[in-house]
């Protein structure tokens, strides 16, 4: 199984910055990744998702970057919320495998 | 999207007993339902994968006899921890994929707080 840690990394932003949340992933035969939100005590909640065919998929003030080179994706926040923090996870997937592996996690706290 | 919910939301017992935990989807059939655990401030950790119809998959380490899976129908799958102990303590946490193919984006349900005494 995966090793985690005790303590999530964390980003702090201010209200109205703009976040990057980064996430490596181990598999290159992976070939659909997602954007999970989690705030506390909550279950994850759907994001965004990106297949490996493209390289950048926008939505809602989120924006997700692929590459598959460096097997490194990001999520990008535009116009940070307070409303917005909460842990991210990334999650990969293969296809016809419905199984999900989840990264680690990362803390987005935004201040007022 | 997609709603998954789960019963009950948090639940508190004594060493030695079972529970319960249930997952539905409430607008999609799901063949298909996984059962994560989450630590504090640790990222979700696949116990199972819940098959309607036949046994469960369980991960490596899981216990199948302690976690028991039943996926009584196309929109339920339960989890029952039998003889919960301390360490059992978590937050569980159902998914379905929305669709038939093996890449379909996976809804969570709101979790089940788990703590024994």
């Amino acid at each position: 199984g995966e090793s985690v840690g005790l303590h999530l990394p964390t980003l702090s932003v201010q209200e109205g910055d703009n976040s990057i949340i980064n996430c490596a992933y181990s598999n290159s035969a992976s070939d659909y990744f997602i954007w999970y939100k989690q705030e506390s005590g909550k279950g994850p909640q759907f994001i965004i998702d990106i297949r490996s065919n493209m390289d950048k998929r926008q939505g809602q003030r989120v924006t997700v970057l692929l590459n598959k080179t460096v097997k490194h994706l990001s999520l990008q926040i535009a116009a940070t919320q307070p409303g917005d923090s909460a842990v991210y996870f990334c999650a990969e997937n293969i296809q016809g495998y419905s199984t999900l592996t989840f990264g680690k996690g990362t803390m987005l706290l935004v201040s007022p | 999207g997609a709603v998954v919910s789960q019963h009950p939301s948090r639940v508190i017992c004594k060493s030695g007993t079972s529970v319960k935990i249930e997952c539905r989807s409430l607008d999609f059939q799901a063949t298909t339902m996984f059962w994560y655990r989450q630590f504090p401030k640790q990222s979700l950790m696949l116990m199972a994968t819940s098959n309607e119809g036949s046994k469960a998959t369980y991960e490596q380490g899981v216990e199948k006899d302690k976690f028991l899976i039943n996926h009584a129908s196309l929109t339920l799958s339960t989890l029952t921890v039998t003889s919960a102990h301390p360490e059992d303590s978590s937050f569980y946490i159902c998914s379905a994929p929305a669709g038939t193919s093996g890449s379909d984006t996976q809804y969570f349900g709101p979790g089940t707080r788990l703590t024994v005494l």
